[in-house]
């Protein structure tokens, strides 16, 4: 297997414009998670899905935020509009509930710049 | 004051020491103490896992819980240059698959 795909690996943008960061977990698992990680606040979940379905947004920062995950095979983040302090590297990990350790496994991360 | 606290660093010890990392947490609910190891600009991957209390040992690594201290360490013994990395500790409660993490320390093995 491949492992988790993110793309794009970065992205620079200007604020204002609307950003989407895409994720293909692994063939499988049954868990995807969305994080963000900046030097000050570290790795921060996002939200996460159980089988497609969205299990908690809590960590979605504000409304400018939103994420799908219309099949087993992919999810996306968006940001809109997007803002300079969004930055930070973006991580897609995911995991199977079969496996009984709770492993997340992480794809490369997509590295964001908001100018 | 965060459920999961970890020094962030950054670290510095030459090759060869042994190395000691640690988090604090305040959840008495966690149940699954992991460490991640995430080199620079990768993702982070499993380095060990640990399921309540006690010592988990592999190879150079060694992981330690002390739930009623709410304390869990990472040991790596005979440090390598390799071994320069961010290391971040994880958290779950028993059938939750969410994660807390640590910020991470940044460690350098310096040759």
């Amino acid at each position: 297997d491949a492992g988790v795909i993110q793309s794009p690996r970065h992205e620079v943008t200007e604020m204002g414009q609307e950003v989407t960061l895409r994720c293909k977990p692994i063939s499988g698992h049954d868990y995807l998670f969305w994080y963000r990680q900046t030097m000050m606040r570290g790795l921060e979940l996002l939200i996460y899905f159980n089988n497609n379905v969205p299990i908690d947004d809590s960590g979605m920062p504000e409304d400018r935020f939103s994420a799908k995950m219309p099949n087993a095979s992919f999810s996306t983040l968006k940001i809109q509009p997007s803002e300079p302090r969004d930055s930070a590297v973006y991580f897609c990990a995911s995991s199977s509930q079969g496996i009984g350790s709770n492993e997340q496994f992480f794809g490369p991360g997509t590295r964001l710049t908001v100018l | 004051q965060k459920e999961v606290e970890q020094d962030p660093g950054p670290l510095s010890v030459p090759e060869g020491a042994i190395v000691s990392l640690n988090c604090t947490y305040s959840n008495s609910a966690f149940q699954y103490f992991m460490w991640y190891r995430q080199y620079s600009r990768k993702g982070p991957e499993l380095l060990m896992y640990t399921y309540s209390s006690g010592n988990k040992e592999d190879g150079r690594f060694t992981a330690q819980v002390d739930k009623s201290s709410k304390y869990i360490s990472l040991f790596i013994r005979d440090s390598q240059p390799s071994d320069s990395a961010t290391y971040l500790c994880a958290m779950s409660n028993f059938g939750n698959e969410k994660l807390t993490f640590g910020t991470g320390t940044r460690l350098t093995i310096i040759p």
